[in-house]
């Protein structure tokens, strides 16, 4: 039992580059989350999803899309990468909408 | 928003005492939430408290609501040098708005 999985680990991009990032969860979890943390900022949900082919957006939307194809996965995209988008990015998962959230280990983005 | 908001920002103590952070929310919730990150990791579920409860143990953890202050304390008792990590409250609502996580408290545990 994996748990929730991102890939990959760590990026760099130019500006105005794409990238897809990959969240994987084996818990056959509902619910699951793309957040991002930035120092002195906190989590900040960027979009979520509340089931297989259902996505909605969060706090921080702009910039980013995502799809869930398959329930077990969640993919967030970035169309055209901007500076302001380097953070650490967290992917979670929860059973119940209000459960409790289990996170990735996260992925380190810089784009310059 | 109802974000939660910890207090202090940071908290450094030596290996044994006690560790006291808290948590204040704006608005009616459903549940209350506390999350431990290690540096360079993910977070990690550490206790949920619902609005009807006012108090919850976890082996060295205790957890307090008192929603009518609109405020958590977690309580590390006897801590350890393992313990040094950020703390963070999260709060979910009654509606359909996604759980809110606060900003956190950074504990540094001195050995």
């Amino acid at each position: 039992n994996a748990g929730v999985t991102q890939t990959p680990k760590f990026r760099v991009l130019k500006t105005g580059q794409s990238m897809t990032l990959l969240c994987a969860q084996d818990m056959n979890h509902e619910y699951m989350y793309w957040y991002r943390q930035d120092p002195g900022m906190g989590l900040r949900l960027i979009h979520y999803s509340v089931g297989e082919g259902t996505t909605a957006k969060g706090e921080v939307p702009d910039g980013y899309n995502v799809s869930r194809l398959k329930k077990q996965n969640f993919l967030l995209g970035l169309e055209s990468a901007a500076p302001s988008q380097t953070s650490v990015y967290f992917c979670a998962s929860s059973y119940g909408w209000r459960g409790e959230q289990y996170f990735g280990p996260g992925t380190r983005l810089t784009v310059t | 928003s109802q974000q939660g908001e910890e207090d202090p920002q940071a908290l450094s103590i030596q290996e044994g005492e006690n560790a006291t952070m808290n948590c204040s929310y704006k608005t009616s919730i459903n549940n209350l939430q506390w999350y431990r990150q290690n540096s360079g990791r993910g977070l990690v579920h550490l206790i949920l408290i619902r609005s009807n409860e006012r108090e919850k143990h976890s082996g060295r953890l205790r957890v307090t609501l008192d929603t009518s202050k609109k405020s958590s304390s977690l309580l590390i008792t006897a801590s350890r040098a393992a313990d040094t990590a950020s703390y963070f409250c999260a709060t979910g609502d009654s509606g359909n708005t996604p759980l809110v996580f606060g900003k956190g408290t950074r504990l540094s545990v001195i050995a």
